[in-house]
């Protein structure tokens, strides 16, 4: 039963630099989504995808970028990381709309 | 994207029935309502969701008003486990995107 899995946990970069956070899910899901939590906020929605080969920016899109190469995988990719992109990241995958999404346990992001 | 509005914190005592309130005045008729839940160090979890009538599953109840201009997330009987953000959510039924936009939702604390 592994769902939604993200890897890393933890991470610390510097300026500049760039890195794939990578999220994975074994659901056969078509949709997925990327969301950034900063302290005391709800989750903001960065990119998604409705299927392979099809993705969408999100509320907060800038400084990242995503692919959908296969069902399984949606990576996102910070470009050359900053200080304002120190936060948790979260997967979440559903089958279709309106029906339960799933989250991943999330990776928390330092950018030093 | 039409948006929610919810008291930033509640508390409760173990064992009693919670009522976490939600309104959003602005909800158009193709809207679904959300539930979902945060536990510390977590990622969001689903509860419930409903268009028009009050829904049960194993977690809770979901009240929903008659010109749906507000709803009621229930819990029955809290447990220490159900403290936790809470977030009322309202996703478009029938769009191309799957997005769930969140809100800082309420944070329920329940007292032993």
């Amino acid at each position: 039963n592994a769902g939604v899995t993200q890897t890393p946990k933890f991470q610390v970069l510097k300026t500049g630099q760039s890195m794939t956070l990578q999220c994975a899910q074994d659901m056969n899901h078509e949709y997925m989504s990327w969301y950034r939590q900063d302290p005391g906020m709800g989750l903001r929605l960065i990119h998604y995808s409705v299927g392979a080969g099809i993705t969408d920016q999100g509320e907060v899109p800038n400084g990242y970028n995503v692919s959908r190469s296969t069902t399984e995988d949606f990576p996102l990719r910070l470009l050359s990381a900053a200080p304002s992109q120190t936060s948790v990241y979260f997967c979440a995958s559903s089958p279709r709309l309106n029906t339960e999404a799933f989250f991943g346990q999330g990776t928390r992001l330092t950018v030093v | 994207d039409a948006k929610t509005t919810q008291p930033n914190s509640m508390e409760s005592n173990e064992e009693e029935p919670v009522h976490l309130p939600c309104n959003h005045s602005t909800i158009s008729g193709t809207d679904y309502i959300h539930w979902y839940r945060q536990l510390p160090s977590q990622g969001p979890e689903y509860v419930i969701h409903g268009l028009t009538s009050n829904v049960n599953n194993r977690m809770a109840s979901l009240a929903i008003a008659e010109d749906r201009k507000s709803s009621t997330l229930i819990l029955h009987r809290a447990t220490l486990r159900d403290a936790a953000v809470y977030y009322c959510i309202l996703r478009a039924y029938g769009g191309a995107t799957n997005k769930l936009i969140f809100g800082t939702g309420t944070l329920l604390a329940v007292q032993p």
